[in-house]
């Protein structure tokens, strides 16, 4: 199975500051057939269900704010809130749907300061 | 509104049985592949389960293999997880969740999850 390892486990940004959450796989998430890198990001609110941020590695999910933004390809991804508001306040997953079974980062957490 | 709102938690000993519900509404629901996920505490989510549109293809992750049952039932758009032989490993928040889409396996709808608790 793939390992999905996240950087930090947890960090603190003051308001409208911008926040950098790591993603690294043990494998390669790239098809060089499609051109894809098959990575989604999650973000996961205290008592709240599981929300698809962004898929692709870099496509916004509808109705997503354009502060998450997501890059990287291979091994290596980027989530990236540009501006952090008080909402932004949860845990973050990466998860790979490269290979079978699709697997999960154990999340970041991000706070305020 | 669009959701999936799981049901059927509860704790169970070791050697037990457990029969989760998911109902779905606000979105056609036999139209999409079916997952269960389940996070264990301080632990990353892990796939469970899926199930294709019209029932005819499932799957599970090795560790449920023979223990787990997946079902749907689309005309009262709900999805069903038979969990038997329960183990504390299966001790878990249990999700319902709607994908893979179009072959893809990622997730564009969670419910808020029901709590398993396997324990003697």
């Amino acid at each position: 199975d793939i390992v999905m390892t996240q950087s930090p486990d947890s960090l603190a940004v003051s308001l409208g500051e911008r926040a950098t959450i790591n993603c690294r796989s043990s494998q390669s998430l790239l098809f060089t057939s499609s051109d894809k890198n098959y990575l989604g990001w999650y973000q996961q609110k205290p008592g709240q269900a599981p929300k698809l941020l962004i898929y692709w590695a870099s496509t916004r999910e509808s109705g997503v704010p354009d502060r998450f933004s997501g890059s990287g390809s291979g091994t290596d991804f980027t989530l990236t809130i540009s501006s952090l508001q008080a909402e932004d306040v949860a845990v973050y997953y990466c998860q790979q749907y490269h290979s079978v079974p699709p697997t999960f980062g154990l999340g970041t957490r991000v706070e305020i300061k | 509104e669009v959701q999936v709102v799981e049901s059927g938690g509860g704790l169970v000993q070791p050697g037990g049985s457990l029969r989760l519900s998911c109902a779905a509404s606000g979105f056609s629901f036999s139209t999409y592949w079916m997952s269960w996920v389940r996070q264990a505490p301080g632990k990353a989510p892990e796939w469970v389960a899926n199930i294709k549109e019209d029932g005819s293809d499932k799957y599970y992750v090795d560790s449920v293999k023979g223990r787990f049952s997946i079902s749907r039932d689309n005309a009262k758009n709900s999805l069903d997880l038979r969990m038997n032989s329960l183990r504390v490993d299966d001790t878990a928040v249990y999700y319902c969740a709607r994908g893979p889409l179009w072959g893809n396996w990622y997730f564009d709808l969670w419910g808020r999850g029901t709590l398993v608790t396997v324990s003697s």
